[in-house]
């Protein structure tokens, strides 16, 4: 089955721990994203990559880093999370950034992973 | 000033009737615009996407679009309580290079009532 693979599901750790949310993608994708969804405030994007190898930041990349040594796997690392960092965290993949535009080419998006810093 | 802004609701509906969903966008350059659906708990999925002025129909959905009033909307017909999701106004603005970029508004919670 074509999917987005994220894990954990949940997640609550505390300030300053560092973790890794890992997403795993089985369809050969070349666009890869990660978002946050706060409420009011939608799904912004932290880091993507538009292939293995080429990441870039989004509009919220502070606190966040990524990789994107596989072509199916991107993880997001926090290495020293804050409070602020409490949300809910998503995935997304898609054939291509660049048809991303034009086309009805869609976002896949993970199960999403739910995240507390206490 | 958002560059997607949409009214958070809920806008609440009657089953069978239909919704009106509305989205304006701050980029008069933006070229594709998209409605994902969102249950909740669940991840978005793209519903429809639309790039020409004018209407695009898909079953009971139908996507306008307005670039002059930079004004894009979702209709759902014979509205069914399974509708009953938060829908996400999503666009690629023409003011990014890179074609991956996609804005989200922060959605519209709609209710179906039986």
């Amino acid at each position: 089955e074509a999917q987005v693979t994220q894990n954990p599901r949940y997640l609550i750790t505390v300030t300053g721990k560092k973790l890794t949310v890992t997403c795993s993608q089985n369809m050969n994708h070349e666009y890869m994203s990660w978002y946050r969804q706060d409420p009011g405030l939608g799904l912004r994007q932290i880091y993507y990559s538009m292939n293995v190898e080429v990441t870039d930041k989004g509009d919220v990349p502070e606190g966040y880093k990524v990789s994107r040594k596989e072509k199916r796997n991107f993880p997001l690392i926090l290495e020293s999370p804050s409070p602020n960092q409490t949300s809910l965290y998503f995935c997304a993949s898609s054939l291509s950034g660049t048809r991303l535009r034009w086309t009805n080419e869609k976002l896949f998006f993970g199960s999403g992973t739910q995240l507390s810093v206490l | 000033q958002k560059e997607v802004e949409q009214n958070s609701g809920p806008l609440s509906v009657p089953e069978g009737a239909i919704a009106s969903l509305n989205c304006t966008y701050s980029d008069r350059g933006s070229q594709s615009f998209f409605w994902y659906r969102q249950y909740s708990g669940k991840s978005p999925e793209l519903i429809m996407s639309i790039y020409s002025n004018g209407d695009k129909e898909d079953g009971r959905f139908t996507a306008q679009l307005n670039k002059a009033s930079q004004y894009v909307s979702l209709l759902i017909r014979d509205s069914q309580p399974s509708d009953s999701a938060t829908y996400l106004c999503a666009v690629n603005p023409a003011i990014y290079s890179s074609a991956s970029k996609i804005i989200f508004g922060s959605g519209t919670r709609l209710s179906i009532r039986p």
